[in-house]
């Protein structure tokens, strides 16, 4: 089954203790993102990636960090992570042929930092 | 700056309503404006357009893209407690996709 695949998916954690959620997909899409979704704000970009060892910032990048090492993985790292990053992440995913446009996501992370 | 703005933000109907969603935008580049419902968990997607006046329909869903006023909307006839959801819209540019706010649908019975 074609997915998008976020763990974990829900995360209670403590200021300044490094994490990661990883996200990975089994479509071979080369484009993948990462959201974050606030009340009223929408989903808003973080990072994206074009491809293997591209990585581009978003919309708020600031307190996060990503890597493509392969091409389905796309790992969010927080690593020290603050109370205003507590927040719903959306990881997704596209082909760059074809339906481009159209992202598939991830279930969710619900991530609270306390 | 970039930007997608959906109204109204809320909107409460009775089953059986006809509703109209708005998307406006302010993308450069534009390559595509896409729709998508979010019920508890992620969103999944509904139409994706690209021409002006092409209407893309799905059962009771239909939706339109103006790309000379820069807007779309999203109509849905006869609705049901189902359609309760956050209905997205995002619009995609060479390298990105920018998100509005989202409309939250309440549905009552």
């Amino acid at each position: 089954e074609a997915q998008v695949t976020q763990n974990p998916r829900y995360l209670i954690t403590v200021t300044g203790k490094k994490l990661t959620v990883t996200c990975s997909q089994n479509m071979n899409h080369e484009y993948m993102s990462w959201y974050r979704q606030d009340p009223g704000l929408g989903l808003r970009q973080i990072y994206y990636s074009m491809n293997v060892e591209v990585t581009d910032k978003g919309d708020v990048p600031e307190g996060y960090k990503v890597s493509r090492k392969e091409k389905r993985n796309f790992p969010l790292i927080l690593e020290s992570p603050s109370p205003n990053q507590t927040s719903l992440y959306f990881c997704a995913s596209s082909s760059r042929t074809g339906a481009r446009n159209i992202q598939y996501f991830g279930a969710g992370t619900r991530l609270s930092v306390l | 700056e970039d930007k997608v703005v959906q109204s109204p933000l809320s909107l409460v109907v009775h089953e059986g309503d006809t509703v109209t969603l708005n998307c406006s935008y302010e993308v450069t580049n534009f390559r595509s404006l896409l729709w998508y419902k979010q019920e508890k968990k992620a969103p999944t997607f509904l139409f994706m357009l690209t021409s002006s006046g092409i209407e893309k329909k799905s059962g009771r869903l239909s939706s339109i893209l103006d790309k000379k006023e820069l807007f779309s909307i999203l109509n849905i006839t006869a609705t049901q407690t189902g359609d309760s959801a956050i209905y997205l819209c995002a619009v995609s540019d060479n390298n990105d996709m920018r998100f509005g706010a989202g409309t939250r649908l309440t549905v009552k019975p």
